[in-house]
């Protein structure tokens, strides 16, 4: 069975600059998150989708931070403009369906951004 | 708030010994779910063991084991027999069957030492 997929696996922006992650879950799990985890902090979640839908973006910076999951399969996140505390691993995250019995969570490699 | 608490930044112990990380969280749910999961310098983070609060049984996963004591809100990981692959940053993390929304602590960074 083939993980999450993510990509880049860093990247490296000025600030102000724009940035785009992708993500690509395990398939058939309905349930997608991105968390930033900044270095030396357990991962924060930004955002929780449930099929196509937003069900949790109460921490994401919605002024610089976007995201979607067309479809309901794969997401994007951007920065848009990025500022330096933004540098951190963005993490994607799926599980099987959006009931804490079946709530494990599958993590993607994660997308180092570092912003200069 | 709910919360999570791993109170040991770093920890460190000899291949084949038991080394125990803790964690405490602070809810006012009665129905939710723990865990711990292990994120290598690989960044790939997989889950090492799970606790449903309502089981009184401590999970185990061969060499993972839990003490888990819902009273004092405390959920403590024992690796028994530890290996060099057990080196990795370890993060307890909390989901309530409400929010379904994980809440991770701060990590315990283990070095297991040959």
């Amino acid at each position: 069975e083939a993980g999450v997929a993510q990509s880049p696996r860093y990247k490296i922006i000025e600030k102000r600059q724009s940035v785009a992650f992708w993500c690509n879950p395990i398939s058939g799990h309905a349930t997608l998150y991105w968390y930033q985890q900044i270095l030396g902090q357990g991962p924060k979640l930004l955002i929780q989708f449930q099929n196509n839908g937003v069900v949790d973006d109460s921490q994401l910076p919605k002024d610089r931070f976007s995201a979607e999951r067309l479809k309901g399969v794969d997401s994007t996140l951007k920065i848009q403009p990025a500022k330096l505390e933004d540098s951190a691993v963005y993490l994607c995250a799926s599980s099987f369906r959006f009931a804490a019995n079946q709530e494990t969570q599958y993590f993607g490699p994660g997308t180092r951004l570092l912003v200069l | 708030a709910q919360t999570v608490t791993q109170s040991q930044p770093e920890m460190s112990v000899q291949e084949a010994e038991t080394v125990t990380l803790s964690c405490t969280y602070d809810t006012s749910e009665n129905n939710y779910y723990l865990f711990w999961y292990k994120q290598p310098p690989s960044r790939q983070m997989i889950l090492v063991i799970r606790q449903e609060a309502y089981k009184q049984q401590n999970a185990t996963e061969n060499r993972f084991s839990v003490n888990f004591q819902k009273a004092a809100k405390s959920f403590s990981l024992k690796i028994s027999d530890s290996q060099l692959g057990d080196t990795a940053m370890y993060f307890c993390a909390f989901i309530n069957s409400g929010t379904y929304k994980y809440i991770f602590g701060t990590g315990t960074r283990l070095k297991v030492l040959a």
